[in-house]
């Protein structure tokens, strides 16, 4: 039973554009959401994480939007560049600490 | 600042061994989680350990077994090996229980099962 739906599966984008990956949660217990950026080979690396308390997170190029009446939240990746190609994934966990991921998105950014 | 380091990085096995793989947690932590990442996929909690104990559990079988020791290092261990158990396996460390800070990733240990 997949705890976090994430959408789409692969994204194409150009370079200087917007990506948009979003997620979808049932458990109204998850109080952190972050977000993981993984290239090839290496480990998952975090990206940005937001509190249900917040409805936008902005570090950088990149934002979170967070809609808890509706249980989703959403990355934005403005102006992609190439080296944003990567897996990203989102993740839940309430208080354990034990992250719920979602399948994960191909992003490819071309130049 | 070292992060979180694994061992070993790369490793094959044949059906039916048994592997230990080791995990340093990153600096100042003192909770250790270990996932299963197979290839495509998001990582799978596999279990958690706080002072020196078990603390959670996913829906991982009871081949998979674990320790965490005194200086916070830890190790997964997995018996009887099968060919489905190939995947990445990763260590997580954060600090404290009780929720709300954040969980930090090391680079895995590829673990291929022939």
């Amino acid at each position: 039973q997949q705890q976090v739906k994430q959408s789409p599966q692969s994204l194409i984008v150009q370079k200087g554009g917007i990506s948009i990956i979003n997620c979808a949660y049932e458990n109204t217990a998850f109080d952190y959401f972050p977000w993981y950026q993984q290239f090839p080979g290496k480990g998952p690396a975090l990206l940005i994480a937001i509190r249900p308390d917040v409805s936008e997170k902005k570090e950088g190029r990149f934002t979170i939007s967070f809609n808890k009446s509706a249980k989703q939240f959403s990355l934005h990746i403005m102006d992609s560049q190439p080296g944003d190609s990567a897996t990203y994934f989102c993740a839940a966990s309430w208080e354990d600490y034990k992250l719920s991921f979602g399948a994960g998105t191909t992003v490819t950014v071309r130049a | 600042d070292a992060g979180v380091t694994q061992s070993p990085t790369h490793l094959i096995k044949t059906r039916g061994q048994q592997v230990t793989l080791r995990c340093s947690p990153k600096s100042g932590h003192d909770t250790v989680s270990w996932y299963q990442q197979a290839l495509g996929q998001g990582p799978q909690f596999i279990f958690q350990y706080y002072e020196e104990e078990e603390r959670q559990r996913g829906n991982f079988p009871d081949r998979f077994s674990g320790h965490q020791f005194p200086n916070y290092s830890s190790e997964l261990n997995v018996n009887a090996l099968l060919l489905g158990d190939s995947a990445l396996y990763l260590c997580a460390s954060s600090w404290g229980q009780g929720g709300g800070n954040t969980i930090y990733f090391g680079e895995g240990s590829w673990l291929t099962v022939v």
